[in-house]
């Protein structure tokens, strides 16, 4: 079973609505959480850490739901400028070997 | 600050082919990490480094080697590239392992034929 499995996609959203995103992962034991942004051809950068109260970064929602193992993703007046692939990335211990990346969900804004 | 750096951006070679992929931090880091990232995959960790003169291996490992001489540095050998290892190989720094920010160099695509 994989660590953290995110819907691929993709989504393609007119300009101005609202999309969320889901991301499951398996190990109970995970103790930080974080999404990624991923433009195409490009390297992921970080666009928000997830905590447990749930967390908000302008139009940019992040939630965590531990008793179902979930973390979303919430985005609100969808511009074209966020047209990326996110990545949901969790991690279940504090070395660089304990972080796993969802394979990410693509997003697409339209006119 | 450059951030991240890796060289090269592009590089094809040959099947049994070798190759150092370079990866240099000057934010002086401790973590740095080497991930490969195929389609319907997420990043896969193939080796990391705790400081200079620690490696260890990840999920991936096997056809490759590191090496961590300075704090800045962590090049990644490919010692006999095969077909399977067509990818894009991403370097990551960070101050502290996994719980903080993770920064990505630009990535080297790498084909093997």
């Amino acid at each position: 079973r994989k660590e953290v499995e995110q819907d691929p996609g993709p989504f393609n959203v007119p300009e101005g609505a609202t999309v969320a995103f889901n991301c499951t992962y398996s190990n109970s034991a995970s103790q930080s959480f974080f999404w990624y942004r991923q433009d195409c051809r490009k390297e992921p950068k970080l666009l928000m850490s997830v905590y447990s109260s749930g967390n908000e970064d302008g139009r940019f929602t992040a939630q965590l739901n531990r008793a179902s193992q979930y973390i979303s993703l919430l985005i609100r007046d969808s511009k074209l400028s966020d047209s990326a692939t996110y990545l949901c990335v969790v991690n279940i211990g504090t070395g660089a070997n304990n972080l796993f990346f969802g394979t990410g969900t693509r997003l697409t804004v339209i006119p | 600050n450059a951030g991240v750096t890796q060289t090269p951006k592009f590089q094809v070679l040959k099947t049994g082919q070798s190759m150092t992929l370079q990866c240099a931090q000057d934010m002086n880091h401790e973590y740095m990490s080497w991930y490969r990232q195929d389609p319907g995959m997420g990043l896969r960790l193939i080796h990391y480094s705790v400081g200079a003169g620690i490696t260890d291996q990840g999920e991936v490992p096997n056809g490759y080697n590191v090496s961590r001489s300075t704090t800045e540095d962590f090049p990644l050998r490919l010692l006999s590239a095969a077909p399977s290892q067509t990818s894009v190989y991403f370097c990551a720094s960070s101050y502290s392992g996994a719980v903080h920010e993770q920064y990505f160099g630009p990535g080297t695509r790498l084909t093997v034929t």
